[in-house]
């Protein structure tokens, strides 16, 4: 069955250095999405992106932020100079079409630590 | 402000037991509702997406039923298995943000052999 696949599974990073996270969403799949989960905190939904735009994001995602599809397959979440607090597991999930009642299916997630 | 809770927050219960766990959620501008079952180092898996009022699904032993007029949405396990061990969370879609998925923060079902 085809899956959501992410990499790195954990990351540490100093603050104030960039880290890049990386998805491969389902083939065929035309939405995608960034989540992430503070340990302890439910799991907040940070972006969705469809046809090399940002469709929706959440105040979360500010401008140390940003989102790519740089090539057919893969999806990235950069986040450019990292703090404390961006210390979560960050999912990526993608939907088919992104319609109503539609399944987002999600990675296993990537436990990003920031010292 | 889109408000998600789930309780129990936690469950622990027999092998054998029927288990149920609760999902609220805003009863204005319904958009639809997803449960996820998510074991520990694995990926949150879709179990259902509600979308319309009074919906029931059912897959195997587990099922789920939909209120949206009064803002709940109920899981049902049926004769839990150890193997049902896993945090159970619900998400909220609202019409106004329908690509922004609220969280529950889950149930977590221990089950007992």
């Amino acid at each position: 069955e085809p899956e959501v696949t992410q990499t790195p599974s954990h990351q540490v990073t100093q603050m104030g250095q960039e880290v890049i996270l990386r998805c491969v969403p389902i083939s065929n799949h035309l939405y995608f999405y960034w989540y992430r989960q503070i340990l302890g905190q439910k799991v907040e939904f940070l972006v969705s992106f469809y046809n090399n735009e940002i469709s929706e994001k959440s105040e979360i995602f500010d401008d140390q932020f940003s989102v790519e599809r740089p090539d057919g397959s893969n999806f990235t979440l950069k986040i450019r100079s990292t703090k404390l607090e961006d210390s979560a597991m960050y999912f990526c999930a993608s939907s088919e079409q992104g319609v109503i009642g539609e399944t987002q299916y999600f990675g296993p997630g990537t436990r990003l630590l920031v010292l | 402000i889109l408000n998600v809770e789930q309780s129990p927050q936690s469950l622990h219960v027999q092998e054998g037991d029927s288990t149920n766990f609760t999902c609220s959620f805003p009863s204005s501008n319904f958009y639809a509702l997803h449960w996820y079952r998510w074991e520990t180092a694995k990926s949150p898996e879709a179990l259902f997406v509600m979308t319309l009022n009074g919906d029931e699904k059912k897959k195997g032993r587990i099922s789920a039923t939909l209120n949206t007029k009064e803002g709940y949405s109920y899981l049902y396990i049926k004769g839990s298995q150890p193997e049902d061990s896993a945090t159970y969370l619900c998400a909220f879609m609202s019409r106004y943000n329908n690509n922004d998925m609220r969280f529950g923060a889950g149930t977590r079902l221990t089950v007992k052999p």
